[in-house]
């Protein structure tokens, strides 16, 4: 079964104050792992989608990186607007009946202050 | 714009009603997913369809039921089956064009209250 951790479950940061957030995931043959950012009350919003272990993507002050076990969100220089839930999700490669399914870690809940 | 839509953004029930939630999308994406989400938790799984008047069974389907009669909707009929409905409910659709690109985009979510 495939499964996401993601640590830590909170993180508060000033503003200014360089961080990383950990996604940790065991998976049957990854297809693909998946970063959004969630606001209050609000759906998730797309960021990156990382495919193979040694593959970075940036954007902005985000950047996120993938190893065989783990991704890491690096988060340089945040401000409060930053402040949101972070979601972490793997898909699995075809087959079975769950083709298309996102595995989803339980989020972290970052705040930067100011 | 393109995009997903969900309605209504609040939902109150009573214990016994069925309700439906309404999710549309223009984006021309084959593959519509429902998610249910609760504090603390991963999105988990409701059903998804990847074609027109076929869908299937995710994780957590028991109370919830799904039709695809257009490709641009799919709407979610939460029954008096639901043990536990309150919930935050997200949407999400995908292109199935094949290649790298095969995110899932979520619409706005609609929050059931049960009374």
């Amino acid at each position: 079964e495939d499964q996401v951790t993601q640590s830590p479950e909170a993180l508060r940061l000033q503003e200014g104050e360089s961080s990383s957030l950990n996604c940790s995931y065991t998976v049957s043959g990854l297809r693909g792992l998946f970063w959004y950012r969630q606001d209050p009350g609000k759906g998730p919003e797309f960021l990156f989608t990382l495919y193979s272990a040694g593959e970075e993507k940036e954007k902005e002050r985000l950047k996120a990186t993938l190893t065989k076990k783990e991704s890491f969100l690096h988060i340089t220089a945040p401000k409060p607007e930053d402040s949101a839930t972070y979601l972490c999700a793997v898909r699995a490669r075809a087959g079975g009946t769950s083709y298309g399914k996102l595995t989803f870690g339980q989020g972290t809940i970052l705040t930067v202050h100011p | 714009d393109g995009g997903i839509t969900q309605s209504p953004k609040y939902l109150f029930r009573k214990e016994g009603q069925n309700v439906t939630l309404s999710c549309e999308q223009n984006l021309n994406h084959d593959a519509m997913y429902w998610y249910r989400q609760d504090p603390g938790q991963g999105l988990r799984l409701i059903y998804y369809s990847q074609i027109v008047n076929d869908f299937q069974k995710g994780d957590i389907a028991e109370g919830y039921s799904v039709s695809r009669e257009k490709k641009e909707s799919f709407p979610l009929t939460v029954t008096s089956a639901q043990k536990n409905p309150t919930a935050f409910y997200l949407c999400a659709s995908r292109s199935l064009a094949g290649g790298l690109t095969d995110t899932q985009y979520f619409g706005p979510g609609t929050r059931l209250t049960v009374l």
